[in-house]
């Protein structure tokens, strides 16, 4: 069960270069986020999906774009770095809040990818 | 707007101890609570949650009951061992039919033998 995939693990880029994240889920949900983890300071919302074709703001979206051509993937980019981008940066998936019985509205994360910007 | 406000760690104990990581938190409405858990190298899981007020959230030893009067969230665990070093988040979403959470900064946990 591959559950949330996320490529890369590591990256390390200089000021000003763009770059893709990758992120894809094989659980067939219909929610799907980005989400960057800084010491201190938790994990803060950048960017999420409710959707193929959807997609909205959360609290930290400048920067980033993001785009759903399919309820598999949820690409983030970084269209030009900086240094303040450095961060950890995770992916998450979960059904709609009471689609199944059995939904307990869990979110599921990837393992992360590991950005720095020199 | 909504927020989550976590205890400061990092938080050491030695095995077999008690645990209690502090959580309030501030919404509109009866936001769903959750606690997540973090291991080295790895994304974080869920580790229990609670939907409405005095609920309590239950997962491998470790509980939390949600107190809409106090506004918080608690978690305890009334033994811990080293397998339980990880980081700690407390969460909120706002029902708004997805799982757009909102998470405290975390709390660092060293259980030591």
């Amino acid at each position: 069960n591959a559950g949330v995939t996320q490529t890369p693990k590591f990256q390390v880029l200089k000021t000003g270069q763009s770059m893709t994240l990758q992120c894809a889920q094989d659980m067939n949900h219909e929610y799907m986020s980005w989400y960057r983890q800084d010491p201190g300071m938790g994990l803060r919302l950048i960017h999420y999906s409710v959707g193929a074709g959807i997609t909205d703001q959360g609290e930290v979206p400048n920067g980033y774009n993001v785009s759903r051509s399919t309820t598999e993937d949820f690409p983030l980019r970084l269209l030009s770095a900086a240094p303040s981008q450095t961060s950890v940066y995770f992916c998450a998936s979960s059904l709609r809040q009471g689609s199944l019985p059995t939904n307990t509205g869990e979110l599921f994360f990837g393992e992360g990818s590991r950005l720095t910007v020199l | 707007g909504n927020s989550v406000t976590q205890m400061e760690g990092p938080v050491t104990l030695s095995e077999e101890a008690f645990l209690t990581i502090n959580c309030t938190y501030t919404a509109t409405g009866y936001p769903s609570l959750f606690w997540y858990v973090q291991y080295p190298g790895e994304g974080l899981q869920l580790l229990l949650k609670a939907t409405k007020a005095d609920d309590k959230g239950s997962n491998k030893g470790f509980e939390a009951t949600y107190r809409k009067e106090t506004t918080s969230f608690h978690l305890e665990k009334g033994s811990v061992q080293v397998s339980d070093s990880a980081v700690y988040f407390c969460a909120l979403s706002d029902r708004s039919g997805y799982n757009k959470l909102i998470f405290g900064a975390g709390t660092r946990l060293a259980v030591h033998p």
